[in-house]
């Protein structure tokens, strides 16, 4: 148990179908971040969340469109994906520096996304 | 660019002591994190290092030099369960910023 929960955890969908992935975390966290995994990449920043405001969109297709309504919750809403679009898609959230310790991402256990 | 580079693959037997490295070159440095992912699983969160040296907890022990843009991941007395993939991942940034990851290294511990 990390703290991060993410829902669902496996979700297969047509190109034309329109999806959202849900993100909460109970650690008091003020940023919230997507990622996305695919098989022999490295982790992939999709968006940053602080306070409830986006601060990074790392160059996403619009077809993905992040929403914080809150600082615990975060939401992935899908549209018209790509066959490509398929990966693990991993949530964290993490706060500020504490007397000068750098604090650590905490991630969710992620929504394997298949698109048909 | 940004660019961290760690072995794709490795195997080591139970009982041993295995060494993972990591190469970084980044635009800045705020320090450097260790995780752990189980196939299917969060990352968990295993070390941080912002000083040069070593850095031990328990079974696990990390090493960073930032002169030379380095750093290992040391696994002693290896057990079944340590077999996972082991992600090395820099914060370029000050602040509460994200994380840049390499692809991370498949661990296969064999008995």
């Amino acid at each position: 148990e990390t703290g991060v929960t993410q829902t669902p955890r496996h979700l297969v969908m047509g190109m034309t179908n329109k999806k959202s992935l849900k993100c909460e975390q109970h650690l008091g966290h003020n940023a919230m971040y997507w990622y996305k995994q695919s098989a022999k990449k490295p982790l992939e920043l999709m968006f940053v969340y602080n306070f409830k405001e986006q601060t990074e969109n790392n160059s996403v297709p619009s077809r993905f469109s992040p929403e914080c309504p809150n600082s615990s919750h975060l939401f992935l809403h899908l549209h018209t994906l790509q066959p490509e679009d398929s990966a693990l898609y991993l949530c964290a959230s993490s706060q500020p520096s504490s007397g000068g310790y750098n604090q650590p991402q905490h991630f969710g256990d992620g929504t394997r996304l298949s698109i048909l | 660019g940004q660019n961290i580079d760690q072995p794709t693959e490795m195997t080591a037997t139970e009982g041993a002591i295995v060494q993972i490295n990591c190469t970084y070159q980044t635009s800045g440095f705020n320090g450097l994190f260790w995780y752990q992912q189980h196939a299917g699983e969060a990352p968990t969160f295993l070390s941080y290092n912002v000083l040069d040296g070593l850095e031990e907890k328990g079974r696990f022990s990390s090493f960073l030099s930032r002169s030379k843009g380095y750093s290992y991941l040391l696994l002693k007395e290896l057990q079944m369960k340590d077999s996972a993939s082991y992600l090395c991942a820099v914060r370029d940034r000050g602040g509460n910023t994200p994380l840049v990851f390499g692809k991370g290294t498949r661990l296969s511990v064999i008995a």
